[in-house]
């Protein structure tokens, strides 16, 4: 079974500009999660997905937002990117939106803005 | 505000004996934990949880137990690997809202 994949797996932009992220979760999996691990902090959560509809966002300004399509992958764009948005961009995938359902991490896009 | 807390940033054990992370939470809320190991530019993969109506839950090597008066949980890795060297997380739920909050992590090193 695949697990959840990422592209790209590094992206380099520079201020002001917009990145997009992709997302594939496992087959089979509805909810898909976004989180940010900037350097020297943890790991921070950004946004849930389920069923095309956004279910939950972490403490983030608007301009990081996303969508899920229909087969279940998603998109996190991030606008009027700033140098703080530097960071390893996780997507992680889980089955539906019952709570206490195990969720399991992509290898990550790692953004640098210069 | 941190929620889960790791506070050993590293860990050095030798080949064979047991490894014991520890995380603390402090909101209430939480019920469901888990553990989760990192490599250097890899994703956290997915090690073993725990619901808070349980006080113990085993998968092979990995036993965590959860103290749910201390607001405590532990990871115990018997016996420990030099492959086990990696960086561990900690991380809660609530019922609601599905977001995995996360502690800093701990470094383990496991010497052969």
């Amino acid at each position: 079974e695949a697990g959840v994949t990422q592209s790209p797996t590094h992206l380099i932009k520079t201020r002001g500009q917009q990145a997009t992220l992709r997302c594939s979760p496992i087959s089979g999996h509805t909810s898909v999660y976004w989180y940010q691990q900037a350097l020297g902090l943890g790991l921070q959560f950004l946004l849930w997905y389920d069923e095309g509809e956004e279910r939950n966002r972490g403490n983030f300004p608007p301009r990081f937002s996303g969508r899920q399509f229909p087969n279940y992958s998603s998109e996190l764009n991030v606008n009027a990117l700033e140098l703080e948005d530097s960071a390893l961009y996780l997507c992680a995938s889980s089955r539906g939106v019952a709570s206490r359902q195990t969720q399991y991490f992509g290898p990550g896009t790692r953004l640098l803005v210069l | 505000d941190q929620q889960v807390k790791q506070n050993s940033p590293s860990l050095s054990v030798q080949e064979g004996r047991i490894s014991i992370l520890n995380c603390d939470y402090t909101n209430s809320m939480f019920d469901y934990f888990l553990w989760y190991k990192k490599y250097p530019a890899e994703g956290p993969t997915f090690l073993i949880s725990i619901s808070s109506i349980k006080d113990k839950n085993e998968d092979g090597r990995f036993t965590v137990f959860l103290n749910k008066s201390a607001k405590h949980l532990s990871l115990h890795i018997v016996p420990s690997q030099p492959g086990d060297s990696a960086v561990y997380f900690c991380a809660a739920s609530a019922e609601y809202g599905n977001k995995l909050v996360f502690g800093a992590g701990t470094i383990l090193r496991v010497k052969s």
